[in-house]
Order: C-alpha cells, then structure tokens, then sequence
C-alpha cells in the first residue's frame, strides 16, 4: 500500500519567515496531494491540495509542489504568523482506498 | 448545520468492554472513514465505507468494527480485541472518493480505565 513519510516533525521558525515541510509518498499511482492543518483541539482542515497533473498551487501566503519523479511534495508557507501555528499533515491518494496521511509536522511561529 | 458530528468527546473505557463511537453527517457524502491518531504517528486509517452497507478494512483494523446500514452514519465499535485503544478517534466524510475533501468531525477521545 501507499506509504507516506513527512519531515520535519516539529519546525519553530521567526515571525515573518518562510516554513517549507516536505513529504515523501512510495506509490507512483498517487494522484491527489492535499495538505490539512490542525489546530490545537481542533479537526483537521484542508488548506490546500494539489493533483497529479499540476506542478505548483498557490493561494495566498501557501504554496504546494509537486515533482512525480522524485515523488515528493512540499508546503511552503510564507510570512508566517502566530496563527499559522498549528500541526501540518500532509497526504496522498492513489485511486483505491482512503488517504494515506504523513505523521504530522508541529510548526511554531515565534513572536 | 451541515456538517460532521462525533459523540461522546470523551470515553473512558473499562478493560474487557466494548464501546461504540458515533459519526453522523449531513452533508450528502458518500465516503465515510475512521482515522485513529496517536502521537508522532499522524493518521490511521481503521476502516473506510465508499456506499451504504458496504466498508472495506484500513491499516489497523484488528479489534475495530464498523456498520454502514444508513448513508449518514457510521458507527465505529472498539471490542475487547484492541489492545491499546486508548487514542483520539477521528471520523470524516467525503463526497465520493479520496481525492475530494475530506471533513472531519471534532474527534473522541478514548481512555482505558
């Protein structure tokens, strides 16, 4: 089955600055690439997904990537905040089953 | 309110029982799934349902069961066959398959007592 690897685990990074998590997925199927952010307490919440035929996504201060050879994707998150404080899953699908998720990246965003 | 719902928000479980988490959603969606998180180990998939009366075994299934007898529930049951079942239990629903949204319910938490 599809195996989904996610680092860092935890990343503190300054007010203002970048935060880049990257992933790394085993099954070359994989089609669909969403990111869900979990707030302390809360249900995750998807944030921002990527398909196998695009290359990069945007919205705002989040990007997604997206290499099929290299079978990785990565979340870049720009100007952080204090709010964007939170626990950063990624995921992939790859036609059958369910999502398979990554373990999770705790990122702090210091004032 | 459209959305999806998770009862109890905490359960405390004795050794040798069973207990019965529920999920319930109005959204129309097709695709039901329960996902266990454990610390440092993101989301695990348990069992997932794509159509009613149907449900297909996830990653860690052993000592879970599931029904799927109405489109809008899905009733997660942990049995005495889990070993260690203490966990935040997450349910989700999505319109069809995994390649759409998934929304999440706000979660159970589960102790063994």
């Amino acid at each position: 089955g599809e195996n989904v690897e996610q680092h860092p685990s935890t990343l503190s990074v300054q007010e203002g600055d970048s935060a880049v998590i990257k992933c790394t997925y085993s099954d070359s199927a994989s089609n669909y690439f969403p990111w869900y952010k979990q707030e302390l307490g809360k249900r995750p919440q998807l944030i921002i997904d990527i398909r196998s035929n695009v290359g990069e996504k945007k919205d705002q201060r989040i990007a997604v990537t997206l290499n099929k050879t290299a079978k990785h994707f990565s979340l870049h998150i720009t100007e952080t905040q204090p709010e964007d404080s939170a626990v950063y899953f990624c995921a992939a699908y790859t036609g059958r089953r369910a999502l398979t998720f990554g373990s999770g990246t705790r990122l702090q965003v210091q004032p | 309110d459209g959305g999806i719902t998770q009862s109890p928000k905490y359960l405390f479980r004795k050794e040798g029982q069973n207990v019965t988490l529920s999920c319930e959603q109005n959204l129309n969606h097709d695709a039901m799934y329960w996902y266990r998180q454990d610390p440092g180990q993101g989301l695990r998939l348990i069992y997932y349902s794509q159509i009613v009366n149907d449900f297909q075994k996830g990653d860690i299934a052993e000592g879970y069961s599931v029904s799927r007898e109405k489109k809008e529930s899905f009733p997660l049951t942990v049995t005495s066959a889990q070993k260690n079942p203490t966990a935040f239990y997450l349910c989700a629903s999505s319109t069809t398959g995994g390649d759409t949204e998934a929304f999440f319910g706000q979660g159970t938490r589960l102790t063994v007592v």
